[in-house]
């Protein structure tokens, strides 16, 4: 069964901090690996990863595929409040995506 | 509108009654998915479409569920004897058959309750 694990489940900073969130996943068939943001709605698409160690970047937003890890990290630097959200990753496989559970993200001004 | 769009957005019903939701995708987008998000989990893979061929179910999806794509555009899923456990919210996505590792785009929800 696959099966993606996020850490940390919550986290809570102060605005100005940097943070990094992992995910780690067993899924059959991996393709790719994608992030989402989710606030009040639908998740919200982030970054697609399909090859290890290329860094994808977004403004204040990154992240990095490790594929020999089964892996990936989001940082975000110089949160603003407006990062209060919770971030979901999900790989591809088995041709759709599996979501982990999410990490709840809190940023304190 | 360009989005995929769900309805309706909110439904509240009583325990035991059936309900059905809409959905519409991007109208080039031969797939579509169905996934259920309940309070503080990731959304859930219910079923997919690839135009009207249902091509995989999730055990998630009980006998009381049942999704349709009639003529490979919009989908329905049904819900019979609706039970409290149902309440969650149901969301959308739809990509197409190149982009189909690019990730979906999502339609806002339906938020079922279920009282």
């Amino acid at each position: 069964e696959d099966k993606v694990v996020q850490s940390p489940l919550s986290l809570v900073v102060h605005e100005g901090d940097t943070v990094t969130l992992n995910c780690s996943y067993e899924v059959t068939n991996f393709r790719s690996l994608l992030w989402y943001k989710q606030e009040k709605k639908a998740p919200t698409f982030l970054f697609m990863l399909t090859s290890s160690g290329i860094e994808k970047k977004s403004g204040r937003l990154s992240s990095i595929l490790d594929k020999k890890e089964l892996s990936s990290i989001l940082n975000i630097t110089a949160t603003q409040t407006g990062d209060s959200a919770i971030y979901l990753c999900a790989p591809f496989g088995n041709e759709k995506l599996t979501f982990g559970t999410g990490t709840r993200l809190t940023i304190i001004p | 509108d360009t989005g995929v769009s769900q309805d309706p957005r909110h439904k509240i019903t009583k325990r035991g009654q059936n309900v059905t939701f809409r959905c519409d995708p991007i109208s080039e987008h031969n797939r579509l998915y169905w996934y259920r998000q309940t309070l503080g989990q990731g959304p859930e893979f219910l079923t997919y479409f690839q135009n009207e061929a249902q091509l995989e179910k999730s055990r998630l999806l009980s006998d009381r569920f049942s999704a349709e794509r009639p003529k490979g555009s919009f989908s329905t899923l049904e819900i019979q004897r609706t039970e409290q456990g149902d309440s969650a919210m149901y969301l959308c996505a739809s990509s197409g058959a190149g982009t189909v590792y690019f990730g979906y785009t999502f339609g806002s929800g339906t938020r079922l309750t279920v009282v």
